[in-house]
Order: C-alpha cells, then structure tokens, then sequence
C-alpha cells in the first residue's frame, strides 16, 4: 500500500530535549516535505526537500534541522525542543513538485 | 506569503451549494486544493495550473483566475462527507515552495 509513516505518532517531552521524528515513504518520490498546523495558521512548511542531499527552508525553519540521506526518508530533527514548538506535524511527498502531495498521519508533539 | 481564504467557516445544509475563495498578492503557477477531516491528514482534491483548465471531482470543481490571482472552489449539492477544513496552497514559480492558506471550515449538517 502506497503510504507516507510517520513516528511517533504522539510524543511528550521536556525542554531542551533532543528528539527526532521519521518519516518514510514507500512510492519513490523525490520531493518531500515538513509541515506544522497550528489552530488558526493553517500548514506552514517547515523544510523541504526536492531530491537526496538537497533540502531547503520553508516558511518557519527555526528550531528545526532536516536530513534527506536516502530517497525514502526524511527525518525531522529538533535539537533543542521549546514550548513553541508543541504542534501537530504533518510529513508529506509527491512524485514531482507539483503533482499531488501525499500527507502521513500527523505527530502531535507536546512540549512541556 | 499566506494566501487569503473565504470565508472562514461556512455551514451548510445537506443539498446546498458553496464557493471557497483563495487569493494571493503574488503572481502564480498553481493552486492546489486539499481537505482534511478532523483529526486525520489532508487530503489532496485537485491541482490547477497555469494556463490549465478548469478541474472537478465528482460534485467538486475549481477554478483559477491568472489574472486576479484567485482562484474558487466549487462544492455543488453538498453532502454530509464534505465537511472538513479547506485548504488552497500557493505556488508562484514551479518548483517554489507551497505555502497553505489558514483553511475554510466547512460544516455540512442533515
């Protein structure tokens, strides 16, 4: 089944305490990106990334790094987590950067 | 920057139509739109381009105006699985970022 997995789904965690969010895909898509949805924002891009070894910011980059070693993954990091940066995070890739965008099911981070 | 949506939110009755409108400050190449259902992941629905043509999906269709920078999306005798949170996403170059508007609330009841 064609799908985009992200882990953890939910995550509760301290300040300044490092932690990484995966995301993988499984239909060879090239583009892939970060997003966080916040009451009344909407989806603000995070980071993106248009092919293995080549990532970009988004909109709201501060606070997060993003690595794109392997076509398949892309992992969002948070080196130093704070407060802001409780949210819902949505990953999402696409075959090319204007065909569709396949979202995975959210992370819900909570930092206390 | 943001695209703007409106309305806000909008509540329908089983059978009614509605129009979602996006707008930018920015010259674009596509307009995408997508739907989310609460507490699931959005949904792509349709992608317009520019110079493409006008898009629909079963009783939902878009449109995209160049020239304004708008575009509208058409929810025709509407349903009760259409209610959710619209969203259009921007983007003013191919290959440039997409940026989301805040979403249109759409409530659909019997």
């Amino acid at each position: 089944e064609a799908q985009v997995t992200q882990n953890p789904r939910y995550l509760i965690t301290v300040t300044g305490k490092k932690l990484t969010v995966t995301c993988s895909q499984n239909m060879n898509h090239e583009y892939m990106s970060w997003y966080r949805q916040d009451p009344g924002l909407g989806l603000r891009q995070i980071y993106y990334s248009m092919n293995v070894e080549v990532t970009d910011k988004g909109d709201v980059p501060e606070g997060y790094k993003v690595s794109r070693k392997e076509k398949r993954n892309f992992p969002l990091i948070l080196e130093s987590p704070s407060p802001n940066q409780t949210s819902l995070y949505f990953c999402a890739s696409s075959q090319f950067r204007d065909n569709t965008q396949y979202f995975g099911p959210g992370t819900r981070l909570t930092v206390l | 920057q943001q695209p703007v949506q409106s309305p806000q939110a909008v509540i329908l009755r089983e059978g009614e139509d509605a129009v979602i409108n996006c707008s930018s400050s920015k010259a674009l190449y596509s307009v995408h739109w997508y739907r989310q259902k609460h507490g699931e992941a959005p949904v792509f629905l349709m992608i317009l381009l520019k110079g493409g043509e006008q898009k629909g999906h079963e009783k939902i269709s878009a449109s995209f105006n160049e020239k304004k920078q708008q575009s509208s999306l058409y929810l025709t005798a509407s349903q009760l699985s259409y209610s959710g949170t619209y969203f259009c996403g921007t983007e003013p170059t191919s290959g440039s970022r997409l940026t989301f508007g805040e979403g249109t609330q759409l409530t659909v009841n019997p």
